[in-house]
């Protein structure tokens, strides 16, 4: 079984700031991991996922996210806030090997302050 | 370059009504999945196929059913509608590459259903 947690359901950053968006996964063999963002009234896009190899994921539009194995975590970051960046980004999770589900977190939305 | 497709976008529904939504994909992708949103929840997963005539129940199964008897369209049915579906449902699609591949799921826009 897989599982994510979303630290924080609401982010504000102040344009230009760090944007630091935190996920926690937890599974019981090695995981694939995602982050989606979804725009008002729009399904879901992916922004940037984990399989094997680099730790250092890089995504669209400058976000990037690091697997660290230790901490079960996959945090997403960008170094500097855009107003466009403002949306709700989900952290996902399915197994390696060819697992056929993928479970999702609960979100968290991110607004940006001029 | 339509990728998935979901009909209708609103829908209104009475309590016991029923009625069905359409996913539609033309990528030809072997899984689909159907998800409900609600606020604070996430995505919770309804039900899901792997192929053409097969179908799958997810975490939340209760209130649903699917059909998939062609492998473009994927159909979620609810029986007798109740205000506690009251949810915006996205549709997704995968195509598994292998092993090694990961489950990137290509959305749909969504339909907001509201049961009264």
């Amino acid at each position: 079984a897989q599982s994510v947690t979303q630290l924080g359901s609401h982010v504000s950053v102040s344009e230009g700031a760090l944007v630091l968006l935190r996920c926690n996964y937890s599974s019981s063999v090695p995981p694939y991991l995602f982050w989606y963002v979804q725009y008002p009234n729009q399904g879901l896009q992916l922004l940037l996922k984990y399989t094997t190899g680099a730790t250092l994921v890089k995504g669209i539009n400058g976000f990037e996210a690091e697997f660290k194995k230790s901490e079960t975590s996959f945090h997403l970051t960008k170094p500097s806030a855009h107003m466009s960046d403002a949306a709700e980004y989900f952290c996902a999770v399915t197994l390696s090997g060819g697992y056929q589900k993928v479970t999702f977190g609960t979100g968290t939305k991110l607004q940006v302050i001029p | 370059n339509a990728g998935v497709t979901q009909t209708p976008k609103f829908r209104v529904l009475k309590t016991g009504q029923s009625m069905t939504l359409l996913c539609a994909q033309d990528m030809n992708h072997e899984y689909m999945y159907w998800y409900r949103q609600d606020p604070g929840m996430g995505l919770r997963l309804i039900h899901y196929s792997v192929g053409e005539g097969t179908t799958a129940k997810g975490e939340v199964p209760d209130g649903y059913n699917v059909s998939r008897l062609k492998k473009q369209n994927f159909l979620l049915g609810l029986e007798s509608a109740a205000p506690s579906q009251t949810s915006v449902y996205f549709c997704a699609s995968y195509q598994p590459t292998g092993r090694s591949g990961a489950n990137v799921l290509t959305f749909g826009a969504g339909s907001r259903l509201t049961v009264l």
